[in-house]
């Protein structure tokens, strides 16, 4: 089974909107952490965003949100205000336990239109 | 800030060569990882370390080997390059504490 879904290949957005780029996740360990990275075009990965398990409230990092639905197994990643510099692609991740194996996902392509 | 750096960007190799890519980072991080990247796939975990001369296997480590001599320098080796190891390539660390993992800028390799 996928460790992380992301079952958006693309999206479209238009500028100064919000956005949610959904993910899932399976897990049977009770302590893990999710993270969301962004990918520009130049190909770096930038760390964005994240979220302990036993996080009681759900992770905010500027203009970025994290909703976090345990039961649901969900993280979704919630961009307020799109700017066209936000175009790029987005990976979600787990890391399980103290392991120090890291799953991503397939990666979700965000287009901002002006 | 912790960084990152690889050995090359763009790298272009024949078949059947040795391809060495070189990973460092500066932060004294114990964790180093190696990835390919490929459109629709994601990253895909091809070797990981924990600790110099230390290594474990990641999802598709066939064909590749890697090493860590230094704390600070993973290398990953591609023993004799095929058309289908032509991906981007990521390095990562992380500290021994649980963090985000932090990224090299990639190095795409082609190999005709």
């Amino acid at each position: 089974a996928q460790k992380i879904t992301q079952t958006q290949p693309g999206m479209f957005v238009q500028e100064k909107e919000a956005v949610t780029l959904d993910c899932t996740y399976d897990t049977s360990d009770p302590s893990y952490g999710l993270f969301w990275y962004k990918q520009p075009s130049s190909g770096e990965m930038i760390f964005l965003i994240y979220q302990g398990s036993y996080d009681q409230q759900n992770a905010t990092e500027g203009r970025y949100s994290l909703n976090f639905q345990k039961a649901r197994k969900s993280a979704n990643l919630v961009i307020s205000a799109s700017q066209l510099g936000d175009s790029a692609m987005y990976f979600c991740a787990m890391r399980e336990g103290n392991f120090n194996k890291f799953y991503f996902g397939s990666g979700t392509k965000l287009n901002v239109k002006p | 800030d912790v960084k990152v750096t690889q050995s090359s960007r763009y790298l272009v190799k024949r078949t059947g060569e040795k391809v060495f890519l070189e990973c460092v980072q500066d932060m004294d991080h114990e964790n180093m990882f190696w990835y390919r990247q490929d459109p629709g796939l994601g990253l895909r975990l091809i070797y990981f370390s924990y600790d110099v001369k230390m290594k474990e296997k990641g999802d598709i480590p066939e064909g590749y080997s890697v090493s860590r001599e230094k704390k600070e320098r993973f290398s990953l080796i591609l023993e004799s390059a095929s058309t289908n190891q032509t991906s981007m390539y990521l390095c990562a660390s992380t500290p021994g504490a649980p963090g985000e993992q932090y990224f090299g800028p990639g190095t795409r390799l082609t190999v005709t």
